[in-house]
């Protein structure tokens, strides 16, 4: 069965601080899919990144970036400079293409709270 | 750009009564999903559906759930005996094909059962 665990419960941070996210899977399908999801505090559930498990590139947007390392079944989201409007609760997610229907599996969620 | 609707936003029902929750996928999208979110937990899938029937149930999804496409754009489900602790976020998801594509959810429903 899939697993995913976000080891940080909670994180708070200054502004303008870089701030990385932890992620770690656990899968025995060999194609599979990982996400990161925002959920601000209005409650909604932001859809952010999505990679493929044989596409290991990192992937910056704007002050965004995410290091997947198969190696590790890791898949890693970082902040850089960040922002009081990036406080919310990120997780991070995984589906399979072996998995028929393609539940997402989450993990806990990581709070991040960014101070002024 | 185009998003994932539901209604209610909030429902306030009583244990034992029967609560219908509303969502209209993305329109092009053809894989339909249900989630809830107890507060301050994780968020938990429910059921995926797809041609009119479903694809995927967890174990959550017992006999008192059901979901139903009753037309062409509408997608809901349906809680037949609310208990304390279906006391949730439900959230509807959509996509346009299944595991490798992105699912885009809705803003939720917060039930609350008394």
């Amino acid at each position: 069965a899939q697993k995913v665990t976000q080891a940080q419960t909670e994180i708070s941070v200054v502004e303008k601080e870089d701030v990385t996210l932890d992620c770690v899977y656990e899968t025995r399908d060999t194609t599979y899919y990982l996400f990161w999801y925002k959920q601000p505090p209005s409650g909604e559930l932001v859809f952010l990144i999505r990679r493929n498990s044989f596409d290991e590139q990192n992937e910056i947007s704007g002050r965004y970036s995410w290091n997947f390392q198969k190696s590790t079944s890791s898949f890693n989201f970082t902040i850089t400079a960040s922002q009081v409007v990036d406080s919310a609760v990120y997780f991070c997610a995984h589906s399979s293409r072996e998995t028929s229907g393609s539940r997402l599996t989450f993990g806990e969620g990581t709070q991040l709270t960014v101070n002024p | 750009e185009p998003e994932v609707t539901q209604t209610p936003s909030h429902q306030v029902t009583q244990m034992g009564q029967e609560v219908i929750l509303r969502c209209v996928p993305i329109s092009n999208h053809l894989y339909f999903y249900w989630y809830r979110q107890i507060l301050g937990q994780k968020v938990e899938f429910l059921v995926s559906f797809y041609n009119n029937e479903i694809s995927e149930k967890s174990e959550i999804f017992d006999d008192q759930f059901s979901v139903e496409r009753p037309d062409g754009s509408n997608f809901t489900l349906k809680i037949r005996s609310t208990k304390l602790e279906d006391s949730a976020m439900y959230f509807c998801a959509s996509s346009v094909g299944k595991a490798q594509e992105t699912q885009y959810f809705g803003p939720g429903t917060r039930l609350l059962v008394l």
